[in-house]
C-alpha cells in the first residue's frame, strides 16, 4: 500500500515549456487534490476532484490544468510554465465528504519540486 | 474570505517542555478541525483531527477546540528534538469552492525544540 504517489520528485523546466505532473493513489478514495506550497503562503489549492468525472477549480487555478483519468490517477499539466510556478506541488486524496459535516482528512503525496527557469 | 490564521513563529522551547500551537479560522460554519506536521523538505502529515468542542488526546498531544472563540489549538507535551516541524492548521471550508469538501489551511508554525 504505497498511499499517494508523485512524478517526477523533481523539474527543471524553460519559460514556455509544458509538462504534467502525475499523481496516483490506492486508497480507493474518490476525492483528489492538487496543492501548491510556496514560502510564506502556505498550501494552496490549484484544482481539486471530488470523484471520478468531476473537476473543480481552487483558489489559485491559472496556468494549469487537470484530468481525472480514473479513480487512482490524477493529473496536472503547465501548458506554458512560468517563473512563477516555481513551487512545491501536493497531490492529495480523501474519502468522500460525509454528508454530517465531518470532513475525513487528506493524505498528501511526497511532492514535486519545480523550478521554472 | 475565508482565513485560517496562525503565528508563523519560530516557536521555541526547551526540551521536555509543553508547545502550545494555537490557530484562529474565520468561518463560523467550520465542521472538522486538523493538525498536520510538516518537516523540512516533507509532505504534510496528519497527527490530530477535533470535530467537537473540548479536548481530545492521543499519546503527548492534545488538541483542544472552542467553535464559540473560532479557536483551536495544539498542545505536545513532554517536547521532543524530534518535534521541531511546521505545525499546519486546517480547518474544513463549510462551502468554500463550492465543495463541502475543501480544506484551508493556515501558513503554519515552525517549531522549534531546544536539547
Amino acid at each position: 500500500n504505497a498511499g499517494v504517489t508523485q512524478t517526477p520528485k523533481f523539474q527543471v523546466l524553460k519559460t514556455g515549456q509544458s509538462m504534467t505532473l502525475q499523481c496516483a493513489q490506492d486508497m480507493n478514495h474518490n476525492s483528489m487534490y492538487w496543492y501548491r506550497q510556496d514560502p510564506g503562503m502556505g498550501l494552496r489549492l490549484i484544482y481539486y476532484s471530488a470523484s471520478e468525472g468531476t473537476t473543480d477549480k481552487g483558489e489559485v487555478p491559472n496556468g494549469y490544468n487537470v484530468s481525472r483519468l480514473n479513480k487512482r490517477e490524477f493529473s496536472l499539466r503547465l501548458e506554458s510554465a512560468a517563473p512563477s510556478q516555481t513551487s512545491v506541488y501536493f497531490c492529495a486524496s480523501s474519502e468522500t465528504f460525509r454528508g454530517s459535516g465531518r470532513q475525513v482528512w487528506q493524505f498528501f503525496g511526497p511532492g514535486t519540486r519545480l523550478t521554472v527557469l | 474570505q475565508k482565513e485560517v490564521e496562525q503565528n508563523s513563529g519560530p516557536l521555541s522551547v526547551p526540551e521536555g517542555a509543553i508547545a502550545s500551537l494555537n490557530c484562529t479560522y474565520s468561518d463560523r460554519v467550520s465542521q472538522s478541525f486538523f493538525w498536520y506536521r510538516q518537516y523540512s523538505g516533507k509532505s504534510p502529515e496528519l497527527i490530530m483531527s477535533i470535530y467537537s468542542n473540548g479536548d481530545k488526546e492521543d499519546g503527548r498531544f492534545t488538541a483542544q477546540l472552542n467553535k464559540a472563540s473560532q479557536y483551536v489549538s495544539l498542545l505536545i507535551r513532554d517536547s521532543q528534538p524530534s518535534d521541531s516541524a511546521t505545525y499546519l492548521c486546517a480547518v474544513n471550508g463549510g462551502n468554500y469552492g463550492g465543495s463541502q469538501g475543501n480544506l484551508i489551511f493556515g501558513k503554519g508554525t515552525k517549531l522549534s525544540v531546544k536539547p
